[in-house]
């Protein structure tokens, strides 16, 4: 059964454009969970997103804005980048039904490089 | 107050020994906890969850849950340098969003 797939894995940006990364679940997941990590603050928690609706939201700018396809896939999107917003990007699918279990399957992660 | 609250370390134990990592909450009504590995470079896997009192064995590994004290800790017996990695405590916040600690980071030495 194939993983978590993120893409890109890598990308460079400067500061005011936009991004898009994107997020294939694991077959059969429904629910897409986006985190970014730094080294200052650990992982943090970005939304949530279960049959294209979402369904938990942290606490980042509306900069951050995500959204989940029919068929689960995510995409999330940074816009108006800013030097602070580099970071690895994780995205984690699970089986969750009404609640978030908390098994999370992370993928590779997008890392996010703004100058 | 953080919602997950874990030692940054790092903690260094040698090779064979017994290696105590712990981690506390602020919920008093979180139902389930989670460990979760990380090694250097690589995403965070799934290890361990526990949802009631007491202690849950898995190999090597040991979850140990006390929620008078809301506190939870994974014990990593006969330690090895493969488990060298970053140990992420996890926590479902009454909202429903998975909620992870810094992280305690471990260095097993030959």
């Amino acid at each position: 059964k194939a993983g978590v797939t993120q893409t890109p894995r890598y990308l460079i940006k400067t500061r005011g454009q936009q991004v898009t990364l994107s997020c294939s679940p694991i077959s059969g997941h429904r629910s897409v969970s986006w985190y970014q990590q730094t080294p200052g603050q650990g992982l943090q928690f970005l939304f949530e997103y279960f049959s294209e609706t979402q369904r938990n939201k942290g606490n980042f700018p509306g900069r951050f804005s995500g959204r989940q396809f029919s068929n689960s896939r995510s995409e999330m999107n940074v816009s108006t980048l800013e030097l602070g917003d580099s970071a690895l990007y994780l995205c984690a699918s699970s089986l969750a039904g009404r609640e978030n279990t908390g098994e999370l399957f992370f993928g590779e992660g997008s890392r996010l490089t703004v100058l | 107050q953080k919602e997950v609250e874990q030692n940054s370390g790092p903690l260094s134990v040698p090779e064979g020994a017994i290696a105590s990592l712990n981690c506390t909450y602020s919920d008093r009504g979180s139902q389930s906890f989670f460990w979760y590995r990380q090694y250097s470079g690589k995403s965070p896997e799934l290890i361990m969850f526990i949802y009631s009192n007491g202690d849950k064995e898995d190999g090597r590994f040991t979850a140990q849950l006390n929620k008078a004290s809301q506190y939870v800790s994974l014990l990593i017996r006969d330690s090895q340098p493969s488990d060298s990695a970053t140990y992420l405590c996890a926590v479902p916040n009454q909202g429903g969003k998975l909620i992870f600690g810094q992280g305690t980071e471990l260095s097993v030495k030959p």
